[in-house]
């Protein structure tokens, strides 16, 4: 089966600029997740969807991120404007559901460099 | 909140040698715990996960880890380290959120050099 797909793998941005990242996870698939990787960092948890629901949200800064889950499948996180310190990499992965007896299967991740 | 310390930033191990990565976790009941590796410029494999019973779990690629709830870790173990054992490794923890649904925090991560 085909992993955790994400688009694109490399973009680089002016400040200011928007940037949008998209992310295909694996069929059936309900649970989806946007990390945050910063450099020599661990990731760090954006949102998290339940289907096409945003169950958890809060570590999103709503200020300039957005992101969406249409039809619980494909979705898109949006920086607008991107600012220098948004230079991360962008992990999305997903997961059969959100219990503990599954593991989330990881993308290959957008790096993003804003200057 | 859960919380994730990985001491070491790097380590170097020859090929061939054994490897030990430590983690220790900050979380007040039962957490369940994972160690993943992550390849330059690739997303994060899962290499072993605990959520309960044994204490050694082996893993994929020779790997296995060790809970041990009094000292708090989950230390990540090789006998014999491969060059392509060359990467970045990150444990988590999984706390719960919810009824039935758990959220990862991860640590800074630990970069191996293996050398010839």
């Amino acid at each position: 089966e085909a992993g955790v797909v994400q688009s694109p793998r490399y973009k680089i941005i002016e400040k200011k600029q928007p940037v949008a990242f998209w992310c295909n996870p694996i069929s059936g698939h309900n649970t989806l997740y946007w990390y945050r990787q910063n450099l020599g960092q661990g990731p760090e948890l954006l949102i998290r969807y339940e289907n096409e629901e945003a169950v958890d949200d809060s570590q999103l800064p709503k200020d300039r991120f957005s992101a969406e889950r249409l039809k619980g499948v494909d979705s898109t996180l949006k920086i607008q404007p991107a600012e220098l310190g948004d230079s991360a990499v962008y992990l999305c992965a997903s997961s059969v559901d959100s219990s503990a007896n599954y593991g989330y299967t990881f993308g290959s991740g957008t790096r993003l460099t804003v200057v | 909140a859960q919380s994730v310390t990985q001491p070491d930033i790097h380590i170097t191990v020859s090929e061939g040698a054994s490897l030990e990565l430590r983690c220790n976790y900050s979380y007040g009941a039962t957490p369940y715990l994972f160690w993943y590796v992550q390849s330059p410029g690739q997303g994060l494999q899962l290499l072993l996960k605990y959520f309960s019973g044994d204490t050694l779990v082996q893993g994929i690629k020779g790997f296995e880890a060790e809970f041990k709830r009094s000292q708090s870790s989950f230390n990540l173990r090789k006998p014999s380290v491969h060059w392509s054992d060359a990467a970045e490794y990150f444990c988590a923890v999984g706390a719960r959120s919810g009824s039935n649904d758990y959220k990862l925090s991860f640590g800074a991560g630990t970069t191996v050099t293996v050398r010839a």
